[in-house]
This record gives structure tokens, C-alpha cells and sequence, in this order.
């Protein structure tokens, strides 16, 4: 069966700006996590919804927004960019949350100049 | 906040040698999973490991988890140009997040 498919692969945007990402996860699985990765800080978890509903939610401002659709595809949105927003941001699917299999999406490399 | 530090940041060696990389925390968790990650890639399973002095093996890779829950290790034997990549660790504290560790990014020298 088809893999988690992220949308763009790369997006190049400017301060100021906003950006959605897409992450459609595998089909029959209900929860989508989404994390951003930078060489400084790692793997750092955003959100996570279930269900069309946020469950969990990471350390970051306001400017970093997500929801899910009924058929389980979710976005995220960042809004007014900051150069500090540069990285690879990745999408996980899994059945029912975080404690079961998380399968990753290849990513979407945002940059912000 | 709960960290999970991972040791080597960095690590290069010939192919043919074995190796050693480390996960550790402060704190206990209640399940520990490593990844690898290729470029250009999202990062991918390798195991779970869930019960205290755990030890997996897949292949040439063997994973242990501490007893005390609080640290993990890989093991690669007869390393092979294959297994270069990121490698992360990454632990449930008893929440419904997933942390990961600091990564360890390893290149096999043919």
C-alpha cells in the first residue's frame, strides 16, 4: 500500500510569508504527527492530531497551525516566516497514536530567505 | 523537559569494523525506538524496544535497553557502507509524544 506522501518536496519562501504543507498518511491510519528537523536542534515534535482533532502539542508559537480532514490527510501552516523556520519538516502516520509504528513522509524542505 | 542525548555525534569508520552509539536520559521511559534516516528521506523503524534489559537483535544490528529504562545502545557488527546514515533514538515518557534524541550521524568508509 502506498507510503505517508508529503507535498511540496521543496518550497522556498520569504520572511513575512505563509506556507501549508500537506501530509497524506496511509491509508486506515488515523493519527498524523508532524515534526520539523534542523541541524541545531534535531527531531522537535509540533502537533499531533487524531481523529480531525489536535491531541498533543509541541513547544512552538502560535505561528505553527495544523488540522485534519475526515479522510485523515492533514496540513500545517506557518505563518508570517522567519529565516529561523528554515528546515525539513516530516509527517508520521500511524493506526493510533505515537505509541504504535510511526511511518514518515520523505518531507517538505522549506526554505525562507 | 525530558532530553534524550545521543553519543557519538559523529562517527566514521572503515567498513568491516563494529560499533557502538548511545542513547541516554535523565528520565525513565516507557519505550524506546530507533530509527535511521537516509538523505532526502524520512527517518524509518528499526525496532521497539519496551522492557527494561531488552535486547533485539535484526541482523547485524543488536539493540539493548538498559534496565534501569533510562538508557539504550546499538550494536552494528561488520559495519557496511549500507549503514551509513542518521541514527535517532526515540522515547514515550508516558505521554502520547514521541522525543528524539540528538542523532548520530554515521558514514562507513568502503
Amino acid at each position: 500500500k502506498a507510503g505517508v506522501t508529503q507535498t511540496p518536496r521543496y518550497l522556498i519562501k520569504t520572511r513575512g510569508q505563509q506556507v501549508t504543507l500537506s501530509c497524506s498518511p496511509i491509508s486506515g491510519h488515523r493519527s498524523v504527527s508532524w515534526y520539523q528537523q534542523t541541524p541545531g536542534q534535531g527531531l522537535q515534535f509540533l502537533f499531533e492530531y487524531f481523529s480531525e482533532t489536535q491531541r498533543n502539542k509541541g513547544n512552538f508559537p502560535g505561528r505553527f497551525s495544523g488540522r485534519q480532514f475526515s479522510n485523515s490527510r492533514s496540513e500545517m501552516n506557518v505563518s508570517t516566516l522567519e529565516l529561523g523556520d528554515s528546515a525539513l519538516y516530516l509527517c508520521a502516520s500511524s493506526l493510533e497514536g505515537p505509541r504504535n509504528i510511526q511511518y514518515f513522509g520523505a518531507g517538505t524542505r522549506l526554505s525562507v530567505l | 523537559t525530558q532530553l534524550l542525548e545521543q553519543s557519538p555525534q559523529f562517527l566514521s569508520i572503515q567498513e568491516g569494523e563494529n560499533l557502538t552509539v548511545y542513547c541516554n536520559s535523565s528520565s525513565v521511559f516507557s519505550s524506546l525506538q530507533w530509527y535511521r534516516q537516509e538523505p532526502g528521506e524520512g527517518p524509518v523503524l528499526l525496532v521497539t524496544v519496551v522492557t527494561g534489559g531488552e535486547v533485539k537483535k535484526l541482523k547485524r544490528l543488536t539493540f539493548q535497553f538498559g534496565d534501569a529504562r533510562k538508557d539504550s545502545s546499538l550494536h552494528i557488527t561488520a559495519a557496511q557502507p549500507g549503514d551509513t546514515g542518521l541514527y535517532l533514538c526515540a522515547a514515550n515518557f508516558g505521554n502520547e509524544k514521541l522525543t528524539f534524541g540528538t542523532g548520530t550521524r554515521l558514514t562507513i568508509i568502503p
